[in-house]
C-alpha cells in the first residue's frame, strides 16, 4: 500500500521528556501537513512544508513543537520538554499539489499520552 | 483502536435510513469544502468536496449541500450502511487565497450510529 504512514502509532512519555514522530507521504507528493486532534474534537492544523521549505508554521502551539522535512519527503514532528496537554492523536496528511484543490491524504497517526 | 470523540453530537439511524449530517462553517471567505469520515484509531478519510462556485455535489450515496448565505454545509448519505459508522468532519479552506496555503480547518464532527 502507498498511503501515508506514520510511527510509532502509540507513544507514553513522562512529562518532561522529548519525543519525535516520524510521517512518511506518499512518495512524489509536494505538500506535508501536521494537524493535532485532542479527543473528542476535529483536526487542528499545526504546520505545512512544500517540499523541504516550511511555509507555515502558525498552527504549532508553542516553540517546544519543531517540525522538518529536510529532504522533502519524511517529515518529524518533536517536542521538547512534553507537558499533559501535549496528549493528543499527531496526524500527517500529504498531497500532490501546490496550492489549489487538491485532496489530502491522511496516515493513521500517532498517539501521544504524557503522563 | 480508542474512541475517535467521546463527547462527539452523535447521530443514530437505522440501517436503510438515509442520514444528514450538518456542519456550520466559520470563514466567508471559504471557497473549498470537503467532507471527511474518520473510524476508530484511523485517520480522516476524504468523502466528497465541494467548491464554493456549486450548492450542491453528488456522489455515490452521498450528497453535499453548501449554502453560502448562511455558512452551513451538510452531507447526506442515503441508505446507510453499518459500514458507514463512523465520526465525519466537515473541513473548509480557502484556496484562491495562496498564502493561506492548503490547510483546512476542521468543524466539530458528529458521530453516526447505524443501528440493525
Amino acid at each position: 500500500g502507498a498511503g501515508v504512514s506514520q510511527s510509532p502509532r502509540y507513544k507514553v512519555a513522562k512529562r518532561g521528556q522529548d519525543v519525535a514522530l516520524r510521517c512518511d507521504p506518499i512518495s512524489g507528493h509536494v505538500s506535508l501537513f501536521w494537524y493535532q486532534q485532542a479527543l473528542g474534537q476535529g483536526p487542528e492544523f499545526l504546520t505545512y512544508f512544500q517540499n523541504e521549505a516550511q511555509l507555515d508554521k502558525s498552527g504549532l502551539p508553542s516553540d517546544r513543537f519543531f517540525a522538518e522535512r529536510p529532504e522533502g519527503s519524511v517529515s518529524t514532528l518533536k517536542i521538547q520538554r512534553t507537558q499533559q496537554e501535549d496528549s493528543a492523536v499527531y496526524l500527517c496528511a500529504s498531497s500532490a499539489r501546490r496550492v489549489g484543490v487538491a485532496e489530502q491524504y491522511f496516515g493513521p497517526g500517532t498517539r501521544l499520552t504524557v503522563t | 483502536g480508542e474512541s475517535v470523540g467521546l463527547h462527539l453530537p452523535t447521530l443514530s439511524v437505522q440501517e436503510g435510513d438515509n442520514s444528514i449530517i450538518n456542519c456550520a462553517y466559520s470563514n466567508s471567505a471559504s471557497d473549498y469544502f470537503i467532507w471527511y469520515k474518520q473510524e476508530s484509531g484511523k485517520g480522516p478519510q476524504f468523502i466528497i468536496d465541494i467548491r464554493s462556485n456549486m450548492d450542491k455535489r453528488q456522489g455515490q450515496r452521498v450528497t453535499v449541500l453548501l449554502n453560502k448565505t448562511v455558512k452551513h454545509l451538510s452531507l447526506q448519505i442515503a441508505a446507510t450502511q453499518p459500514g458507514d459508522s463512523a465520526v465525519y468532519f466537515c473541513a473548509e479552506n480557502t484556496v484562491l487565497i495562496k498564502a493561506a496555503g492548503n490547510k483546512l480547518t476542521f468543524g466539530g464532527g458528529t458521530r453516526v450510529l447505524v443501528k440493525p
